[in-house]
């Protein structure tokens, strides 16, 4: 079956610097979603990526989706406390509806 | 509407009782999803729904879980003689077809003693 990978597992950093979580899949993707988990709380959707190459923006956020659709990226300018979590990406296979997460990458933010 | 709703949101029972969890989606959407959520790892694939039809079910997923949406709208998760394995953050998630993007409920945390 399909599997999804994220790395690195847990990310720390200080205030200020950046941060990159990498995700990928065994399988050709129909698109791929990014999702943010705060302590306690449940997945809340950041974006979805469809074409092969795309590359969205949100303020310091940038989502990028491989050429081959089987990898993506997320990439934080000038991490903010704000940004505790865990990031997770999950995968829409083509063959169907089923959305398959990675093991997300848990960030936390010295001040 | 305000959003995905479970119930109920945390229980405790003992090993070999039954279980029954409850979610009720954004009602406009016809896709409903079930993940089952241990500390440090990402949600993992239980089951779905488009309207009443269970269209798919994890092979993960032993013959105690079974999942119902009787009318297209809330669903039910029960798990029989539930294990201490069992334990872990059953979250419901529910979305438009057209778009993919799941909306997530609260979760209910199950804990088997």
């Amino acid at each position: 079956g399909q599997q999804v990978m994220q790395i690195p597992q847990y990310q720390h950093v200080q205030e200020g610097e950046d941060f990159t979580t990498y995700c990928n899949s065994s399988t050709t993707l129909s698109n791929i979603q990014w999702y943010k988990q705060r302590p306690g709380g449940h997945p809340v959707f950041l974006i979805q990526l469809v074409k092969s190459g795309e590359v969205k923006k949100q303020k310091r956020l940038t989502f990028q989706f491989g050429e081959a659709k089987k990898n993506s990226s997320l990439h934080i300018t000038a991490t903010q406390t704000t940004d505790v979590g865990t990031y997770f990406c999950a995968g829409l296979e083509t063959s169907g509806s089923r959305l398959t997460f990675g093991e997300g990458t848990q960030l936390t933010v010295n001040p | 509407d305000t959003g995905v709703s479970q119930d109920p949101r945390h229980k405790i029972t003992k090993r070999g009782q039954n279980v029954t969890f409850r979610c009720d989606p954004i009602s406009e959407h016809n896709r409903l999803y079930w993940y089952r959520q241990t500390l440090g790892q990402g949600p993992e694939f239980l089951t779905y729904f488009q309207n009443e039809a269970q269209l798919e079910k994890s092979r993960l997923l032993s013959d105690r879980f079974s999942a119902e949406r009787p009318k297209g709208s809330f669903s039910t998760l029960e798990i029989q003689r539930t294990e201490q394995g069992d334990s872990a953050m059953y979250l419901c998630a529910s979305s438009l077809p057209a778009h993919f993007e799941a909306f997530f409920g609260q979760g209910t945390r199950l804990t088997v003693v």
